[in-house]
């Protein structure tokens, strides 16, 4: 049974760049949720999408944004790259509702 | 605003030396409690759900526990595999997000 798969595994971008990364949640689940993890920090919440709709957003600006496909695969965009989006990014599936969310690998982003 | 603070930020144990982690918590209606460990360089791996105070989960070595402001992280004889980062997160009844803690880095050493 395959759990969450993120890719890619690392990237490295420059200042101002435009990046994709995407996830491929559980068998079975149809709940995706995005977080950041900056290096020693706990994972902070960017959004979660359910039905192809985003659900909730955290406290991220615009140039983050993300997509639900009909196979509840998603992506996460990230536009005009700043230094302080270096971090793990990390995608998380789920069922609805209080159901945990289970965590992929993560995309280790470095911005040059 | 929802917080979470766990204490302490590190802890180092002797194989089979007990001890418990703390994870603090504020939130306005409380859908959930969950305990994650995350190894370096991977994702965090789920280990509990707790909804209501004085509920208690365990899996081998670990045991967590809950109370209306905080919850513990009991870790019974620890072997050196259980070194890691252990996470607390608390989900609202109010949305899906999980608000996590810094965490706290746990060495066993043999």
């Amino acid at each position: 049974d395959a759990g969450v798969t993120q890719s890619p595994t690392h990237l490295i971008k420059t200042r101002g760049q435009q990046v994709t990364l995407r996830c491929s949640p559980k068998s079975g689940h149809d709940t995706v949720s995005w977080y950041q993890q900056a290096l020693g920090q706990g994972p902070q919440f960017i959004f979660q999408y359910y039905e192809e709709e985003e659900r909730q957003r955290g406290n991220f600006p615009d140039r983050f944004s993300g997509h639900q496909f009909p196979n509840y695969s998603s992506e996460l965009n990230v536009n005009a790259l700043l230094l302080g989006d270096s971090a793990l990014y990390l995608c998380a599936s789920s069922l609805p509702g209080d159901q945990p969310q289970h965590f992929g690998d993560g995309t280790r982003l470095s911005i040059l | 605003e929802d917080q979470v603070t766990q204490s302490p930020e590190a802890l180092r144990l002797q194989e089979g030396e007990s001890s418990s982690l703390n994870c603090s918590y504020t939130v306005s209606g409380l859908r959930g409690l969950f305990w994650y460990r995350q190894d370096p360089g991977k994702g965090p791996e789920f280990l509990f759900t707790l909804y209501s105070a004085g509920e208690e989960k365990e899996k081998e070595r670990l045991k967590a526990t809950l109370t209306k402001k905080e919850s513990f992280l009991h870790i019974t004889a620890p072997k050196p595999e259980d070194s890691a980062t252990y996470l607390c997160a608390v989900q609202a009844n109010s949305g899906y997000a999980l608000n996590f803690g810094k965490g706290t880095s746990l060495l066993v050493t043999p």
